[in-house]
């Protein structure tokens, strides 16, 4: 069954330092997004991502992250330079359809610890 | 902007027991969307409903749209069943992302 998969599954990084989260899709999925959850916390949205732009992105999406899909197969999210407070857990998802009524398929997840 | 309610929070149960885990929204939707999240943290699609009832082996997803109430059971339930359950609805804005509850922490107890 094709699946979300999410590298690494744990980083740990020193504050200041940059990080890069990596995710591949589903193959043919048009729709990605990244979603984060802070220990304790719900999930909440980071960004949208459809036809090699951002189509939304969440208040915590500061100038701090960048998304991008370099080679049509890997979606990564970076972050410049972590903060304490950006220690969660990030979900890649990929969806086929923009349409509310399509399934949502979630990677692993990458614990990010900054420290 | 839809707000996502779960209940309960917290539930422990016995090996074999039947149990109910409630959502309700605030803004109508199309579909809505029940995940498992493990203690290792990733997040599992379990059901994607728009309308009636759906089944999965010991899983049961009901959804009332006018009432804008979901309901996730799991009949006979499992130790490896424990997890967080956690139903989500699209927003409803121009990319459709995802609202999540704050999920139901399930402990099945042997």
């Amino acid at each position: 069954e094709p699946e979300v998969t999410q590298t690494p599954s744990h980083q740990v990084t020193q504050m200041g330092q940059e990080v890069i989260l990596r995710c591949v899709p589903i193959s043919n999925h048009l729709y990605f997004y990244w979603y984060r959850q802070i220990l304790g916390q719900k999930v909440e949205f980071l960004v949208s991502f459809y036809n090699n732009e951002i189509s939304e992105k969440s208040e915590i999406f500061d100038d701090q992250f960048s998304v991008e899909r370099p080679d049509g197969s890997n979606f990564t999210l970076k972050i410049r330079s972590t903060k304490l407070e950006d220690s969660a857990m990030y979900f890649c998802a990929s969806s086929l359809q923009q349409a509310s009524n399509t399934e949502a398929f979630f990677g692993q997840g990458t614990r990010l610890t900054v420290v | 902007k839809n707000e996502v309610e779960q209940s309960p929070q917290n539930l422990t149960a016995q090996e074999g027991e039947f149990i109910t885990i409630n959502c309700s929204y605030s803004v109508g939707i199309s579909a809505l969307h029940w995940l498992q999240q493990h203690p290792g943290g990733g997040i599992v699609s379990l059901f994607m409903l728009s309308s009636g009832k759906k089944k999965h082996g010991r899983l049961i997803a009901t959804i009332n749209i006018q009432e804008k109430h979901s309901s996730l059971h799991i009949t006979a339930s499992h130790p490896r069943d424990s997890a967080v359950y956690i139903c989500a609805v699209p927003d409803g804005g121009a990319t459709n992302k995802l609202i999540f509850g704050t999920g139901t922490l399930l402990a099945v107890q042997p």
